[in-house]
């Protein structure tokens, strides 16, 4: 099965800054790394598929890179309704879908 | 756009066996791939199982063999039937739509609000 690792596992940030999230996939998945926020005690929401394209109605501010091994999610200008945790999560392998284990972006 | 709603959760003893159900609207399930996904309290997500057919459907590794997930097209439901269940099946479970086809990837586009298991 194909492993997802995320990092930092947690970070801090204040409103205005630029925020980096990094996913990792054990094996090369090409584009098939999708990005979810999840608010406390609410469902994830899909922000960006295929590594780089913004879901309709996500803020322009999310965007996402890579490809292959390696992605990432950034966020340009932290905002307050942006705390939450993001999760990758790859849809390479349709018989074993698999999740990264989470990023919490907290207030500094 | 669509909308899931997901019933079924409770408290069972281990061992025990529960059906979690996932009614869809706005769209046909018919016509869709599906999955559950569930987060244990505190933890991360993890995938659960994804329904493509009758005939093609898929398991985590840590619910294969005691989970089944089925769909009832007349009644535009996704199902998860739950037996032997650990204290560790302990979470929320979530019904999502997807994976659905999206750019050159697969995502779960829409999510149920989720419904809570606890083995204990």
């Amino acid at each position: 099965d194909i492993q997802m690792t995320q990092s930092p596992a947690s970070l801090s940030a204040s409103v205005g800054e630029r925020v980096t999230i990094t996913c990792r996939a054990s094996q090369s998945i090409r584009s098939y790394l999708n990005w979810y926020q999840q608010k406390p005690g609410k469902s994830p929401k899909l922000l960006i598929y295929s590594a780089s394209s913004l879901q309709s109605g996500v803020p322009s501010r999310f965007s996402g890179s890579g490809s292959g091994t390696d992605f990432t999610l950034t966020i340009s200008s932290l905002q307050p309704e942006d705390f939450a945790t993001y999760y990758c999560q790859q849809s390479y392998s349709a018989h074993a879908l698999s999740f990264g284990g989470g990023t919490k972006v907290e207030i500094k | 756009e669509g909308q899931l709603v997901e019933s079924g959760g409770g408290l069972v003893q281990p061992g025990g066996s529960l059906r979690l159900s996932c009614a869809a609207s706005g769209f046909t399930v018919r016509n869709n791939y599906m999955s559950w996904v569930r987060q244990a309290p505190g933890k991360g997500l993890e995938w659960v199982s994804v329904f493509y057919s009758d005939h093609n459907t898929y398991y985590g590794e840590s619910v294969k063999g005691r989970f089944t997930i089925s769909r009832d097209n007349s009644k535009n439901t996704l199902y998860l039937q739950m037996n032997s269940l650990r204290v560790e099946d302990t979470a929320m479970y979530y019904c999502a739509r997807g994976p659905v086809l999206m750019g050159a990837s697969d995502a779960f586009d829409i999510w149920g609000q989720g419904t809570m298991v606890t083995v204990s």
